[in-house]
C-alpha cells in the first residue's frame, strides 16, 4: 500500500546506540501499529496507538519506545536496552470504527525496515 | 494466554491443485479473522478476511471458512499458480482488540 512509508529500508545499530525507525501514512487512519518479525516467525505487536498523543504497549514492548505527536506519524525507537534487535520491523495502520476493538478493520502494512547489529 | 496455531508450516503443491491452510484460535470472543500473503522480503498484504457473523467467504480462487464452535478457520486456494507461492499468515482478534498472528505457512507451487 503506497499510503504507508517506512524508512530507512535497511538500518544498522552499533552497540549502546538508540535508533529510530520512521513510519508515515497518508491514509487518514486513526490507528497505527508496530510489529516485529523474526525469520520464520509470525508478527508480534510492539506498540500501538489509537489517537494522537496516546499509545499502548503490545506483547514485546521492552526495549522500545514510540511517540504519536501527529496523526500521520508513529516513529519507533529501538533503545540500547533491546539486546536482540535484529529483525524485520513492520508498521501498519487501520481505521477505527469501534474503539473497543481497534484491530477489527483491515490493517495495511508498510514495506518494512530491516535492522541489524554492527 | 491467547494464541493462534497455524498448520502446516510448509506446503508444496503442483500447479493447478488446491491448497488448504488451517488455523485454530483460543479466544472464543474473537470475531475478526484476516489472512495475509507475504512474499519474500516484502510487506504482508491482506488477501481476504472474515467476520464471525458468516461461515464462508469467497473471492475468486480464494475462500475462507470459519467454524466458531470448533474455533478454527481455514484458507482454501483453488487452481494454484506459481505466483501464489509465498508465506501466508492467519490472524484472530484477541482480547484488548489486538490481532494475534499465526506462525505462517510457506506455500510452494511447482510448475
Amino acid at each position: 500500500d503506497g499510503g504507508i512509508t517506512q524508512s530507512p529500508k535497511y538500518l544498522f545499530r552499533k552497540e549502546g546506540q538508540n535508533v529510530t525507525l520512521s513510519c508515515e501514512q497518508n491514509l487518514n487512519h486513526d490507528a497505527m501499529y508496530w510489529y516485529r518479525q523474526d525469520p520464520g516467525q509470525g508478527l508480534r505487536l510492539i506498540y500501538y496507538s489509537q489517537i494522537v498523543n496516546d499509545f499502548q504497549k503490545g506483547d514485546i514492548a521492552e526495549g522500545y519506545s514510540v511517540s504519536r505527536e501527529k496523526k500521520e506519524s508513529f516513529p519507533l525507537t529501538v533503545t540500547s536496552a533491546q539486546k536482540n534487535p535484529t529483525a524485520f520491523y513492520l508498521c501498519a495502520s487501520s481505521i477505527i470504527l469501534d474503539r473497543g476493538y481497534i484491530s477489527n478493520q483491515p490493517q495495511h502494512f508498510g514495506d518494512g525496515t530491516r535492522l541489524s547489529i554492527l | 494466554g491467547e494464541n493462534v496455531e497455524q498448520h502446516p508450516s510448509t506446503l508444496s503443491v503442483q500447479e493447478g491443485d488446491s491448497a488448504v491452510i488451517k488455523c485454530t484460535y483460543s479466544d472464543s470472543a474473537s470475531n475478526y479473522f484476516p489472512w495475509y500473503k507475504q512474499e519474500l522480503g516484502k510487506r504482508p498484504q491482506l488477501i481476504i478476511d472474515i467476520r464471525s457473523n458468516v461461515g464462508e467467504k469467497k473471492d475468486q480462487r480464494i475462500a475462507v471458512t470459519l467454524n466458531k464452535t470448533a474455533k478454527h478457520f481455514s484458507l482454501h486456494i483453488t487452481e494454484t499458480q506459481p505466483e501464489d507461492s509465498a508465506v501466508y499468515f492467519c490472524a484472530a482478534l484477541g482480547q484488548g482488540g489486538k490481532l494475534i498472528f499465526g506462525q505462517g505457512t510457506e506455500l510452494s507451487v511447482k510448475p
